[in-house]
């Protein structure tokens, strides 16, 4: 079936720099995209979507980029801290239905 | 705004045992889910409401597993009997619903031991 998935299970980066996750999709037709971030205990909070008509979304310090072309979806995060330290999720969304990825774990470093 | 709330956060229970989660979705939110993640995964949808009326339930393993969605508002997951393979958080979410997309909204979950 239809999935969406993760390039990169761990990503660790230091305090201050740039984080990029990355997700594939396989569903051509999905015509919009989310990225939940999930601490430990809690759960999925969103952080930012995007529609397929568009290439690239900016929000607090969070940019999403969707290449059609490759089907592929990422989550800039600039000028990381340590309280963005969580396992991030990109969904593939249809009508009311969330198909979600195994998530990526960003581990921030002081 | 409270947001999405579950009970209990955690359960731990002997397997063949039942055992019930309780949802009480974002006041106004039409549209109600019930997703299981399993250690180390995404979400996986069980259960989809829109209102009263269950619109999807492929994913939901019907021979052990039950839910309702009594008046359209708060909602409850069973599992009878309980299973090793059942443990893991089961998470429920709500949205707006109607046509287009909808950001959910997921409570904080409850997660699930089977001994």
């Amino acid at each position: 079936g239809e999935s969406v998935g993760l390039h990169l299970p761990t990503l660790s980066v230091q305090e201050g720099d740039n984080s990029i996750i990355n997700c594939a999709y396989s569903n051509s037709a999905s015509d919009y995209f989310i990225w939940y971030k999930q601490e430990s205990g809690k759960g999925p909070q969103f952080i930012i979507d995007i529609r397929s008509n568009m290439d690239k979304r900016q929000g607090q310090r969070v940019t999403v980029l969707l290449n059609k072309t490759v089907k592929h979806l990422s989550l800039q995060i600039a000028a990381t801290q340590p309280g963005d330290s969580a396992v991030y999720f990109c969904a593939e969304s249809g009508y009311n239905k969330l198909i979600f990825g195994a998530g990526t774990r960003l581990a921030v470093h002081p | 705004e409270a947001g999405v709330v579950q009970s209990p956060r955690y359960k731990i229970i002997e397997k063949k045992q039942p055992v019930a989660f309780w949802c009480n979705p974002i006041s106004g939110h039409n549209t109600l889910y019930w997703y299981r993640q399993n250690l180390g995964q995404g979400p996986e949808l069980l259960i989809r409401y829109e209102n009263e009326e269950a619109v999807d339930d492929s994913q939901l393993p019907k021979d052990r597993f039950s839910a309702e969605r009594l008046k359209g508002v708060d909602s409850t997951l069973k599992i009878q009997p309980a299973e090793l393979g059942d443990s893991a958080v089961y998470l429920c979410a709500s949205s707006l619903g109607g046509t287009g997309a909808n950001v959910l909204t997921f409570g904080a979950g409850s997660r699930l031991t089977v001994l």
